[in-house]
């Protein structure tokens, strides 16, 4: 079982869509979570940090669920400019990354 | 304040070649990692280190040689280049992760040929 895993997509949207992607890791030792923005043939660059309690930044909403060894990232309204590879990160004393999920959102 | 520079942006091997990918950091993160990505892919963890002098492997080390005789420096070295390192290279660092300042920063990338 790969240590990080996540839907495979991609993700054909129409703008205003709500969207979500979800991750599963396989070592519940697990200390942090963290979902990346790739856009392509750039950098991944940080989107926001999953936290237990579930946490919102504007229209991106971030669950963790430790028992099931889950995590979530909502997208609500999606935008032109949210087409990219969403990246779920799990550390576990270093940084291992999943495959990437791609959305694409049309107009 | 350049953050993580990686150099160079693009090169060709060919097959038995040697090669080392540079990465610095200038803001003094004890964390450095090195990553691959195969096209429409997500990254694979290659070696990480969390301090001068310590380097530890990732998923897929074979192939690559790393040290950390600095805080600033981490290079990535190819002794024998194959075509299955085709790739594209991400250096990055963070601070101690589990402090909640765990955010990687990212280097622009190499894109490395073996052909």
């Amino acid at each position: 079982r790969k240590e990080v895993e996540q839907d495979p997509g991609p993700f054909n949207v129409p703008e205003g869509a709500t969207v979500a992607f979800n991750c599963t890791y396989s070592n519940s030792a697990s200390q942090s979570f963290f979902w990346y923005r790739q856009d392509c043939r750039k950098e991944p660059k940080l989107l926001m940090s999953v936290y237990s309690s579930g946490n919102e930044d504007g229209r991106f909403t971030a669950q963790l669920n430790r028992a099931s060894q889950y995590i979530s990232l909502l997208i609500r309204d999606s935008k032109l400019s949210d087409s990219a590879t969403y990246l779920c990160v799990v550390n576990l004393n270093d940084m291992r990354f999943g495959a990437g999920t791609r959305l694409t959102v049309k107009p | 304040n350049a953050g993580v520079t990686q150099t160079p942006k693009f090169r060709i091997l060919k097959i038995g070649q040697s090669m080392t990918l540079q990465c610095a950091q200038d803001m003094n993160h004890n964390y450095m990692y090195w990553y691959r990505q195969d096209p429409g892919m997500g990254l694979k963890l290659i070696y990480y280190s969390v301090g001068a002098g310590i380097t530890d492997k990732g998923e897929v080390p074979n192939g690559y040689n790393v040290s950390r005789s600095t805080t600033e420096d981490f290079p990535l070295r190819l002794e024998l280049a194959a075509p299955s390192q085709t790739s594209v290279y991400f250096c990055a660092s963070s601070l101690n992760p589990g402090t909640g300042e765990e955010k990687l920063f990212f280097g622009s990338g190499t894109q490395l040929s073996v052909l």
